[in-house]
């Protein structure tokens, strides 16, 4: 059974960079897409990028000026690194495997990251 | 991108009834990408739905997904304890992979 086990700093300073790592096991990393969303609270879901098969990144356009995305395949660790947060970056941040057909089964635990002066 | 627009915002029922939740699509998506996911207070969240129609592993069958084009449908059949929760729909087909906004599911 595939489980995704994230952590990183939840408390961050205005103009920080965010680091979240999500590590995979229990399964392979190969194949399937790799996914960050994050969640502000009492808001839905944000999908912020993806690390894909092809050892690509996709980013949220929103985001993307921001936001750096990677797989270290040794440590089977997914990582995430966002530049310049604000208050408005304040969320829980999931990592997630998207199947083949790109739905998502497996989720992280989320983490809660504050941002505050 | 793709929005997704979900309604009602909230739907207060009780243990037994029928659910119907909604959600419309700012564009065509193939049904092959939509889904239907559950979310509980400090949870993440939970697929029930994949492909429009096929309920994942583990899912009870009183939970059914139709739909296509830019309007699509959960229902509940008979709603458990258990089933009060937020409920969001997503597309998963054309990046910024969007959701909707949820629909709160509260006992009445």
């Amino acid at each position: 059974q595939l489980q995704l086990q994230q952590w990183g700093a939840g408390l961050l300073k205005p103009s920080e960079t965010l680091s979240l790592t999500c590590a995979v096991s229990g399964g392979s990393l190969s194949g399937d897409y790799w996914r960050w969303f994050r969640q502000a609270p009492g808001k839905g879901l944000e999908w912020i990028g993806e690390f894909n098969h092809n050892g690509g990144a996709n980013y949220n356009p929103s985001l993307e000026s921001r936001v750096t995305i990677s797989l270290d395949t040794s440590k089977k660790h997914l990582s995430l690194k966002m530049t310049s947060v604000t208050a408005a970056d304040a969320a829980v941040y999931y990592c997630a495997r998207a199947s083949p057909g790109g739905w998502l089964i497996y989720w992280g635990q989320g983490t809660l990251v504050t941002v505050s002066s | 991108e793709i929005v997704l627009t979900q309604s009602p915002g909230t739907l207060s029922l009780s243990p037994g009834e029928r659910a119907t939740l909604s959600c419309r699509a700012s564009e065509s998506v193939s049904s092959r990408y939509f889904g239907w996911y559950q979310q509980k207070p400090g949870q993440a969240p939970r697929l029930l739905i994949y492909g429009s129609s096929y309920r994942a592993t583990d899912i009870p069958d009183r939970f059914s997904g139709s739909g296509s084009g830019t309007d699509f449908t959960l229902t509940i059949s008979r709603l458990e304890p258990e089933d009060f929760a937020v409920y969001y729909c997503q597309q998963y087909g054309f990046p910024p992979y969007s959701f909707g906004q949820g629909t709160k599911l509260e006992i009445k």
